[in-house]
């Protein structure tokens, strides 16, 4: 059983497109995060959410904008696609929030190739 | 500024041979550290986690130690094998919030 899941796993896309990327995780967690993993491999937080409530919101263009309909999901929307968005994009969920010593247990990650 | 560095970038061993990754932090107030071991094209694993009474934790054949004195963790694989080839990223804590991540080290066991 998949414990955080993400969909598509693969997207290519047009430059100007608006995309979304799904998210859910199926371990009762009340903390999910989207992680944005560049060319270097360098890992950094997007965004995270505890209960549906938005926790941390770290500097992204406001074309991305996550959702959280349900404490088990959190999407992901970018709109106005650039060359720059392409990376792998993470979900992850955890127990609590994820600085206080909580497991944070990642999906399996979401390229995005913008063309 | 909070900072993880790990050294070295990149690692290349016979398989069978032990090896040790570095991680330096400046990340203050201190709350946890953790290891993490991904596969490519994978999602992130969980290998440890310590918080700052703890100095020493294992999993396996992977041990990991803390000096928060001087703000320096390892990561210590015994018996390598050709699974082990991954990124080993450095994680650690600030506060409750506060996640940052370092740059991994890449490692490639080899026959």
């Amino acid at each position: 059983d998949t414990a955080v899941s993400q969909t598509p796993k693969y997207l290519v896309t047009q430059m100007g497109n608006d995309k979304s990327i799904k998210c859910e995780q199926n371990l009762g967690h009340d903390t999910m995060y989207w992680y944005k993993q560049d060319s270097k491999k360098f890992l950094k937080i997007m965004f995270s959410y505890n209960n549906k409530e938005l926790i941390i919101n770290e500097t992204v263009p406001n074309r991305f904008s996550p959702k959280s309909p349900d404490k088990a999901h959190l999407n992901l929307h970018i709109n106005s696609l650039e060359l720059g968005d392409s990376a792998v994009y993470f979900c992850a969920s955890s127990k609590g929030r994820g600085g206080s010593g909580n497991t944070i247990y990642f999906g399996e990650g979401s390229w995005l190739t913008v063309v | 500024k909070n900072q993880v560095e790990q050294s070295p970038q990149s690692l290349i061993i016979l398989e069978g041979k032990n090896c040790t990754l570095q991680c330096n932090y400046t990340v203050s107030p201190f709350s946890n550290l953790r290891w993490y071991k991904q596969d490519t094209g994978r999602g992130p694993v969980s290998l440890t986690i310590m918080t700052f009474s703890e100095n020493t934790k294992s999993n396996g054949r992977y041990t990991a130690t803390l000096d928060a004195d001087t703000k320096q963790s390892s990561l210590h694989i015994t018996a390598s094998q050709l699974s082990d080839s991954a990124s080993y990223i450095c994680v650690v804590s600030a506060g409750y919030q506060k996640v940052t991540f370092g740059i991994g080290t890449k490692l490639q066991v080899i026959p």
